[in-house]
């Protein structure tokens, strides 16, 4: 199975940082990777797609790039809405997906 | 417009049984595959396994292997999810949700959640 790992697990940043959340996979999964925002109560809103690709409707300050094993989500100007669990997920294993243990970024 | 309906909020006794759905509409229900993912409370997200409503071609996540049953009824464009003996650790929210089709198969469309709650 790949195991997906994120750092850090929570972070607090004000209104305006530039905030970098990371994520591991145990092997490549190439770009076969999608981010995900979780708000309180809600479901999963898919934000990134393969790696880099933003997302319909997705504001431009959310960004993702990687690829291999290594990947990274950049919010490049925080806004109070960002407040929320950021999961990133492998897509490279066939109809097997993993989910990394999710960032709680609080404002 | 996209949408997957899930079935209402459930609380039930250990060792009873359980079916929760998952409607699809404004799409072709039986051409997209349809997964399971579980959010335990205060957890994070777990892939159960999916489903392709065409042909009923089934993948488990080895954890959720004999867990429990994932079907669909074209017919009526609904997937669910099925338990034959509750246990308490089976409490959490239920998401489906649906990949895009293509490579990447990001899970772009989401159902509300079902939550549901064992104890005796």
């Amino acid at each position: 199975d790949i195991q997906m790992t994120q750092s850090p697990s929570s972070l607090s940043a004000s209104v305006g940082d530039r905030v970098t959340i990371t994520c591991r996979a145990s092997q490549s999964i190439i770009t076969f990777l999608n981010w995900y925002q979780q708000k309180p109560g809600k479901a999963p809103k898919l934000l990134i797609y393969a790696a880099s690709s933003l997302q319909s409707g997705v504001p431009s300050r959310f960004s993702g790039s990687g690829s291999g094993t290594d990947f990274t989500l950049t919010i490049s100007s925080l806004q109070p809405e960002d407040s929320a669990t950021y999961y990133c997920q492998q897509s490279y294993t066939t109809l097997l997906f993993t989910f990394g243990p999710g960032t709680k970024v609080d404002i | 417009e996209v949408q997957l309906v899930q079935s209402g909020a459930e609380v039930k006794k250990p060792g009873e049984s359980l079916t929760i759905s998952c409607k699809g509409s404004g799409y072709s229900f039986t051409n997209y595959w349809i997964g399971w993912v579980r959010q335990m409370p205060g957890k994070g997200l777990e892939w159960m396994g999916i489903i392709y409503p065409a042909d009923s071609d089934t993948r488990y996540s080895p954890s959720f292997q004999g867990q429990v049953t994932i079907s669909a009824d074209r017919s009526i464009s609904t997937a669910y999810l099925e338990w034959s003996s509750l246990k308490a650790s089976d409490t959490a929210m239920y998401y489906c949700a649906r990949p895009e089709t293509g490579g990447y198969m990001p899970l772009d469309y989401w159902g509300q959640g079902t939550l549901v709650t064992v104890s005796s």
